[in-house]
Order: structure tokens, then sequence, then C-alpha cells
């Protein structure tokens, strides 16, 4: 059974700071990572994508990516009080019509002023 | 271009009754997903088409919830007949592949059902 996991937080970070969330999953067959941020009462909408080991720049943020530890991080650089939302990290494994996102239940971000 | 359109918006029922929730793609993509989101078990895939053909529907909970896309511009989500527990936000999203595609939500729908 695929599992995402996430620490659910709520997590507090001072504004201007680096805030980090991270993600673990179970599948190894996992191909692709995503993470989507949520303000409360608001549908999901995708900040980043990350499909290779390493590390993927947008921006503010940062997605990581170590398939080895089944591990998938984001950093998000200059925090500003607009960022506090929930965060969901989401995998998808590639291939035989598997097309759906397998969601954590989302970290909660604070961007303290 | 529009997103994902869902109507209602807000739908409060009694337990027992007959729920149909609806979904309108982005035009042009050819996957429709739907998840539903509560406190407890967070987003969760419920049903996903491909060219209007249910492709997986493992996530669907129970008999009682079935899903059809007659045509590529419309889904619809039908709960009957409904209980307190499938009180959760109705999420509609649709891509343009399948694969690691971008996925677009809808606003969805907030069930409350007594």
């Amino acid at each position: 059974q695929k599992e995402v996991e996430q620490n659910s937080g709520p997590l507090s970070v001072p504004e201007g700071a680096i805030a980090s969330l991270n993600c673990t999953y179970s599948d190894r067959g996992s191909q692709s990572f995503f993470w989507y941020r949520q303000y409360s009462g608001k549908s999901p909408e995708l900040i980043m994508f990350i499909y290779s080991n390493g590390d993927k720049e947008d921006g503010r943020f940062t997605a990581q990516l170590n398939k080895a530890s089944q591990y998938v991080s984001l950093l998000i650089r200059d925090s500003q009080p607009s960022d506090s939302a929930t965060y969901l990290c989401a995998v998808k494994v590639s291939g035989g019509g598997a097309d759906g996102l397998t969601f954590g239940k989302g970290t909660h971000l604070i961007i303290q002023p | 271009d529009a997103g994902v359109i869902q109507s209602p918006r807000h739908e409060v029922t009694e337990m027992g009754q007959e729920v149909t929730l609806r979904c309108k793609p982005i035009s042009g993509h050819d996957y429709l997903f739907w998840y539903r989101q509560t406190m407890m078990r967070g987003l969760e895939l419920l049903i996903y088409f491909n060219n209007n053909v249910p492709i997986d529907d493992s996530g669907m909970p129970e008999d009682r919830f079935s899903a059809k896309m007659p045509n590529a511009s419309f889904s619809t989500l039908k709960i009957q007949p409904s209980e307190p527990r499938d009180s959760a936000v109705y999420f509609c999203a649709s891509s343009r592949t399948g694969g690691a595609d971008t996925q677009y939500f809808g606003p969805g729908t907030r069930l409350t059902v007594l």
C-alpha cells in the first residue's frame, strides 16, 4: 500500500527565514513527486514537481529528492506571511495506468511576521 | 481559459438521500480525477477517467459511490444513499495527459450529511 508521510505541524517560522518541509514515501516505484499548497478553504495548487534525484529550484522554492532514502523536501527561502498554508506532498507511480496522486496529510506552515 | 468547474459548492443533505456532484474539466484535458478530503484521512483519490473511460476506481469506498463521465466535458459523482461519514470536501481535478502532468483542481464541493 502506498503511503506518504508528513509532519502535520504546525511548523512556525519567522518571516524572512527558511522554511523546510519534509515528506517520506513508502513505494519505491514512485517516479514523480509534487508539492501542492492549500490555503484554508481553498483547493490545492501546484507549487513544484521533481522527478530526478537532487535539487530543483524555482524562485524562492527548492525541491529536493533522494530516492534511495525515499525522501523529498521543500525549502522556502525568505518566507513571507503569504506562504502560511498547508503544504501537501504527493507522489505518483508511473506506468500501468497509475496516474492518480497519493497525498500526504500535509504540513501546516505558519510564517510569523 | 476557465479552470475546473464544480457544482454545487456546498451541499447539505440528510442521511439516506441521494447526492450528485458535478464537474466540468478544463477543455482539452483527457484525464479527470475525483478526490475526497477529510481531516482524518487527508486527500484521497476515489476514481479517475481517461478519455471518458474509468481507469481506476479502487479508491471508491463502497457501492454507494458511483461515478460517470458521459462526455469529455462532464462528470458526476453520485452517493446513494448518503451517510454522515460521507461528509467531506470532494475535489475534481483534470490534466492534459497522464503520467507526471500537472493536475489542476476545481474549487471543491463541501458535502455535509446530517
